[in-house]
Parts: structure tokens; C-alpha cells; sequence
């Protein structure tokens, strides 16, 4: 099976902009998580969608939101960009996200908030 | 709330030498643990992952991991360290219920390989 894709891989936004991040999941997988990747908070849940609802949310502000399709595949919006926002964006999937399951990350897409 | 302690930021370890990463972790019920790698520029892929039964875990890439209820801990090892293993190491714990099925990690401890 393919792996978790995630595209793009990097991006370079300015402040104030927003941007739109893309997930494709594992095929048969219907859980997919977010997580925010810093070197100062490291590693930070965002939020986790299954069957196209938002089912757990990190303590994140409201610019972060996302919102899964009926195929799986997930996008994650960030709206007026701030320069803390530069980070590793990574996805994670799983088949039907009980805690049990191993979630199988993407490659990240690297955002640069300038 | 659940929450995970790597004490070691950076370990450097000589090619061929043992190598152990420590995490603690802290959760009310019984933990789902997992060990996960990343290579510089890369996402996260699961070494091992411990549930219940047997409290030694084998995994991959000739690592294992032992539970220790008792100290909340869940120690990574490998007995010969080879140059590729390089890298950082992430320990988490998987919560479910009303803390929501979610990863939490720690803050990861660096290895780097000397020849």
C-alpha cells in the first residue's frame, strides 16, 4: 500500500496570508490527525478527523482548522499567518483511530512564515 | 492528562556501542506506548509499540523496548549501535477516551553515531 502523502512538501507564506495543506491517507484508513512539529513546543496534536468529523481538537487557536473528505483525504487551513506558525506539518493516519492503532505519518510539509 | 519525559536531549554513542534512551510517562490507566524515529527532513516511523502482555518489545531495525509499570517507564534500546540509527527518537503515549485518541509526545532525545 502507499504510504501517507502529504502535499506540498514546503511552502514559503508572509505573515497574514493563509494557506491550505493537504493529506492523503493510507487507502482504508479513516482517521487522520495533525500535529505541528517545532523545535521549541516539539511535537503538538492539532486536531483528528474520522468520518469527516473533527472528533478530538489540541489547544491550538482558532486560525487552525480542517476538515476531511468523504474519500479520507484531509486538508488543514491556517488563516493570517504568524511568523511562530514555521513549522513541520505532519499528518498521520490509522484505520479507524482507536488508541491502539499505530498511526502511520506522512513526510511533513515544511512551512516558512516570513 | 497524560505526558511523556525524554531526560536526554542529545546522546552521542560510539558505532558498535550499546544504546539506551530513557522515557517516563504518565498516565492514570494503562498506557498504549510507542517508539518513533525520524531522520533529519522526514516524517515519524514506528520502531515498537507496547499495549499490554509481554513487557519486553521487539521492533525494528534490532531495537527493544521494556514497560516498567512499576517506574512509569518504557526505555528504549539496542545493543550495537550501527552509523545509520543516527537520528531522533520520539517515545509516546496513546490515550484514549475522554482525553481523545491522540499521540503525546515527548520532547525526543537526539543520538549521534561516532566513528
Amino acid at each position: 500500500k502507499a504510504g501517507v502523502t502529504q502535499t506540498p512538501r514546503y511552502l514559503i507564506k508572509t505573515r497574514g496570508q493563509q494557506v491550505t495543506l493537504s493529506c492523503s491517507p493510507i487507502s482504508g484508513h479513516r482517521s487522520v490527525s495533525w500535529y505541528q512539529q517545532t523545535p521549541g513546543q516539539g511535537l503538538q496534536f492539532l486536531f483528528e478527523y474520522f468520518s469527516e468529523t473533527q472528533r478530538n481538537k489540541g489547544n491550538f487557536p482558532g486560525r487552525f482548522s480542517g476538515r476531511q473528505f468523504s474519500n479520507s483525504r484531509s486538508e488543514m487551513n491556517v488563516s493570517t499567518l504568524e511568523l511562530g506558525d514555521s513549522a513541520l506539518y505532519l499528518c498521520a493516519s490509522r484505520p479507524t483511530g482507536t488508541a491502539s492503532e499505530t498511526q502511520y505519518f506522512g513526510p511533513g510539509t515544511r512551512l516558512l512564515v516570513l | 492528562a497524560q505526558s511523556v519525559t525524554q531526560p536526554d536531549i542529545h546522546i552521542t554513542v560510539s558505532e558498535g556501542a550499546s544504546l539506551e534512551l530513557r522515557c517516563n510517562y504518565s498516565y492514570g490507566a494503562t498506557p498504549y506506548l510507542f517508539w518513533y524515529v525520524q531522520s533529519p527532513g522526514q516524517g515519524l516511523q514506528l520502531l515498537l509499540k507496547y499495549f499490554s502482555g509481554d513487557t519486553l518489545v521487539q521492533g525494528i531495525k534490532g531495537f527493544e523496548a521494556e514497560f516498567k509499570r512499576s517506574q512509569s517507564s518504557f526505555n528504549l534500546r539496542k545493543p550495537s549501535v550501527h552509523w545509520s540509527d543516527a537520528a531522533e527518537y520520539f517515545c509516546a503515549v496513546g490515550a484514549q477516551g475522554a482525553a481523545g485518541n491522540k499521540l503525546t509526545f515527548g520532547g525526543g532525545t537526539r543520538v549521534l553515531v561516532k566513528p
